[in-house]
């Protein structure tokens, strides 16, 4: 089975803290994605990584950051927190699509989806 | 009109009836097509994929309707256990592939 684990279940952080979520796969997925999940917004793709080092901006990237040093590890920095990022971030891993490079047109990017446990960031 | 809408719900449905919901899309570029199920304060959970032909999964049986534009997921006689949020998911092609979900149609089981 597929095992995503994020590095905190709950966290409480202060206006202005640098914010670091941690995510980690174990299935050699070449692609991971950071969501958010509010009430009556429901998911939200933040950014996502294709290969290591790779990085593209899914639909609302402002305030945030990513890091992808190594394959199994998709990290997610808010640089200055504010209380508008308080809400649920959801990471997730998929394999990949019918071709290894996610720039041929047969790529199929995120399908079928694996998602971590979610972190329950509150920011006062 | 919204990439992907699904009715939120709640559908309170008695134990043992069958329910069903749909998800529209509107482009009419997608290519994939899936089912996820999440618990309150859980993660979203693969439930299905939605392939052209349609497929079942015991009690589970997802459809779709390239010509309206829709999916459907039919739960036979529900269990309790079925309360959950439904999310689907669709994998629209183009310049920026991307997946889009709905915020999810909330079911509820009543005993």
């Amino acid at each position: 089975d597929v095992k995503v684990t994020q590095s905190s279940r709950y966290l409480v952080k202060r206006t202005g803290e640098k914010v670091f979520l941690e995510c980690v796969q174990d299935m050699d997925h070449e692609n991971m994605f950071w969501y958010r999940q509010d009430p009556g917004l429901g998911l939200r793709l933040i950014y996502f990584s294709y290969d290591v080092k790779m990085k593209e901006k899914g639909d609302i990237p402002e305030g945030y950051s990513v890091s992808r040093e190594k394959k199994e590890r998709f990290s997610l920095i808010l640089e200055s927190a504010s209380t508008n990022q308080t809400s649920m971030y959801l990471c997730a891993s998929f394999a990949g699509g019918l071709a290894a490079s996610p720039r041929s047109p047969s790529y199929i990017r995120g399908g079928e989806q694996y998602f971590g446990p979610g972190t329950r960031l509150t920011v006062t | 009109r919204k990439e992907v809408e699904q009715d939120p719900g709640p559908f309170n449905v008695p134990e043992g009836a069958t329910v069903a919901f749909n998800c529209t899309y509107s482009n009419s570029a997608s290519q994939s097509f899936f089912w996820y199920r999440q618990d309150c304060r859980k993660e979203p959970k693969l439930l299905m994929s939605v392939y052209s032909s349609g497929n079942e999964d015991g009690r589970f049986t997802a459809q779709l309707n390239r010509a309206s534009q829709y999916i459907s997921l039919l739960i036979r006689d529900s269990k309790l256990s079925d309360s959950a949020t439904y999310l689907c998911a669709v994998n629209i092609r183009g310049r920026d592939d991307k997946i889009i979900f709905g915020k999810g149609t909330r079911l509820h089981i009543l005993p």
